[in-house]
């Protein structure tokens, strides 16, 4: 079946440091690949997402490339702010009609002054 | 702005006794979703309706049920909790078919219940 891997957190930067959060995934067909954030005390939102392979996902300063050929989809950024901690999940929707999300573990990232 | 809403925020219930978690949405999504998700895991998919059709995944327990009366509403019914449903339960919504837009899940704020 289906699955995602991500790198084990907490990751901790200092502000203005660069990110990479590395996501691969096992899929059959041509899963579209999804980062998700997650602030304290709230629901998921979508961060950025890439439908299909060499397409490139941004958003506020993020960017993750589909890599069919490496099936990664890694999260980066090259100035991280406090602001942005929280938790990433990396996630892909398969090609069913209902488009179910499987769901990496999720990496906690904590950016300090 | 078109949006997934749940309430409430946070919901406090008695062990075995009934709670509904509501959920709407703005985006006239055909595909609605409920999750439940607990501390420092990935949301775990409960069931989801494909417009009137229910589908629930093989390891939901029975205690939770759900019904979608409309395209903008579903509730999540959990018939008798227990200390171990207490959860942040997460609704979400996609349009299904191709294209731009299509097979993304846009999710509301989330439910935080807590069991005594």
């Amino acid at each position: 079946g289906d699955s995602v891997t991500q790198m084990e957190g907490p990751v901790t930067l200092s502000e203005e440091a660069f990110l990479t959060i590395n996501c691969t995934y096992t899929a059959t067909g041509y899963p579209s690949l999804f980062w998700y954030v997650q602030y304290p005390g709230e629901g998921l939102q979508l961060l950025l997402k890439a439908t299909k392979a060499d397409d490139k996902g941004s958003n506020k300063g993020f960017e993750a490339t589909y890599r069919k050929e490496t099936t990664s989809f890694h999260l980066e950024k090259g100035s991280v702010q406090v602001s942005d901690s929280a938790v990433y999940f990396c996630a892909l929707s398969d090609t069913g009609t209902a488009s179910k999300l499987t769901f990496g573990t999720g990496t906690r990232l904590q950016v300090t002054l | 702005d078109a949006m997934v809403i749940q309430n409430p925020r946070y919901q406090v219930t008695q062990f075995g006794k009934p709670v509904t978690l509501s959920c709407s949405q703005t985006l006239n999504h055909n595909v609605m979703y409920w999750y439940q998700q607990k501390s420092s895991q990935a949301p775990k998919l409960l069931f989801h309706y494909y417009d009137k059709d229910f589908n629930n995944e093989a390891d939901t327990p029975d205690n939770f049920q759900s019904r979608r009366p409309n395209t903008s509403f579903c509730f999540l019914d959990i018939r008798s909790p227990g200390l171990g449903d207490a959860a942040m339960y997460l609704c979400a919504t996609s349009r299904a078919g191709v294209g731009a837009g299509a097979r993304t899940q846009y999710f509301g704020p989330g439910t935080r219940l807590l069991v005594l």
